[in-house]
């Protein structure tokens, strides 16, 4: 079964850090771009951060640039993102999701799998 | 940057209607690059339609992407109790590489 487990969550104080931590399994992990999507309470989603499968290309949200880091492990299966400077209103369910990139006669770009989320709370 | 902007905020419809959700983007939007996605409350986003108009895996035939350039539309055919949800479009772009629309909420009238 595909499946992205995300964890590391939790309650911080404003300033503080985090390391959140996103398990793949029943897929070829290092074939696939994957990305970090957050979601503030009661609000819609927002795209945090993208890494190609390669590590070689890498972005952010204007939002989190400067502060969080997204990496990942290809060995172990596993997608990061550490936060630091964190605020309240990084305040999030934060989501794994991978990449599809569908080539036909045109490419075709979705996140076709995602994790259930693991909850940041920032507050002091 | 590319802003997605859904309308309406709310539809609230009763099961076996018609529903069409839109997306409306402040420039043009490749097709191939449009996805919807439902939510439902405590549960991650599921792909529903990719390249404005292709059914994922698994998605039930009442479910329609169409549209081009700054406009997009789902509809749902006949609602089913399950499809009451929150409703996003989103887009492929280069920078950054994907952004959401602010989503459509379904809800049971």
């Amino acid at each position: 079964e595909v499946q992205l487990v995300e964890s590391g969550g939790g309650l911080v104080q404003p300033g503080g850090s985090l390391r959140l931590s996103c398990a793949a399994s029943g897929f070829t992990f290092s074939s696939y771009s994957m990305n970090w999507v957050r979601q503030a309470p009661g609000k819609g989603l927002e795209w945090v951060s993208y890494i190609s499968s390669s590590r070689s290309t890498i972005y952010y949200a204007d939002s989190v640039k400067g502060r969080f880091t997204i990496s990942r492990d290809n060995a172990k299966n596993s997608l990061y993102l550490q936060m630091n400077s964190l605020r309240a209103e990084d305040t999030s369910v934060y989501y794994c999701a991978r990449e599809r990139v569908m080539v036909t006669t045109q490419y075709y770009y979705y996140m076709d799998v995602w994790g259930k989320g693991t909850t940041v709370t920032v507050s002091s | 940057e590319i802003v997605l902007t859904q309308s309406p905020g709310t539809l609230s419809l009763s099961p076996g209607e018609r529903a069409t959700l839109s997306c409306r983007a402040s420039q043009s939007v490749s097709s191939s690059y449009l996805a919807w996605y439902q939510q439902k409350p405590g549960q991650a986003p599921r792909l529903l339609i990719y390249g404005a108009s292709s059914r994922a895996t698994g998605i039930p035939d009442r479910f329609s992407g169409s549209g081009s350039g700054t406009d997009f539309t789902l509809t749902i055919s006949r609602l089913e109790p399950e499809d009451f949800a929150v409703y996003y479009c989103q887009q492929y772009g280069y920078s950054p590489p994907y952004t959401f629309g602010q989503g459509t909420k379904l809800e049971i009238k």
